[in-house]
């Protein structure tokens, strides 16, 4: 089945600084990846997400990149601020026999050093 | 947020009890998923739902069962209460199940069994 790996499990950047978060998969078919924000004690949200047939896409301060050859994925947060201190989690959707499927990566945690 | 609720919000119980989570939803959303968020795993889906009274398995369904009998309530039992599902857990809704639709999560309730 599709396996998610999701690297650093911790970053800690200064303020203003980017970070970047990165992520694996191992299904080839794969061809939806979201990204969730989850702040402390609430629900996981989502960001941002990319399709297979883009390689890279922008909302203001953040964005995602896809490499399918390489099957890997990566958020990058530039000018960061103190609300984006959080876990995120990185996602792949694979399919069940009924519905899709989304499996997480373990997160990241994210502070932001003022 | 989506309307999604989830109750109870926090619960204690002993090992041995049975107990069952609810998530009810004001979307008429189709899909319904439980998950459990663990620190180092991320969330991991135990069942879904892609219509009333159809469910299925997920990655860690050992130990749980599941209900729809309305569109907007889903039910997940736990037989018996063991301290290895002491957990938060989220349900969360999609209004499609083919790829790329987002998932909205619920609050979370927090089990603790000792």
């Amino acid at each position: 089945g599709e396996n998610v790996e999701q690297h650093p499990s911790t970053l800690s950047v200064q303020e203003g600084d980017s970070a970047v978060i990165k992520c694996t998969y191992s299904d080839s078919a794969s061809n939806y990846f979201p990204w969730y924000k989850q702040e402390l004690g609430k629900r996981p949200q989502l960001i941002i997400d990319i399709r297979s047939n883009v390689g890279e896409k922008k909302d203001q301060r953040i964005a995602v990149t896809l490499n399918k050859t390489a099957k890997h994925f990566s958020l990058h947060i530039t000018e960061t601020q103190p609300e984006d201190s959080a876990v995120y989690f990185c996602a792949v959707e694979g399919r069940y026999s009924s519905a899709s499927k989304i499996i997480f990566g373990s997160g990241t945690r994210l502070s932001i050093r003022p | 947020d989506a309307g999604i609720t989830q109750s109870p919000r926090h619960k204690v119980t002993e090992t041995g009890t049975p107990v069952t989570l609810r998530c009810h939803q004001t979307e008429n959303h189709r899909y319904m998923y439980w998950y459990r968020q663990d620190p180092g795993h991320g969330l991991r889906l135990i069942h879904y739902s892609y219509g009333v009274k159809d469910t299925d398995k997920g990655e860690v369904s050992d130990g749980y069962s599941v209900s729809r009998s309305k569109t907007e309530d889903f039910l997940l039992t736990l037989e018996s209460a063991t301290s290895s599902q002491t957990s938060v857990y989220f349900c969360a809704i999609s209004d499609r199940g083919t790829s790329g639709y987002e998932q909205y999560f619920g609050p979370g309730t927090r089990l603790t069994v000792t």
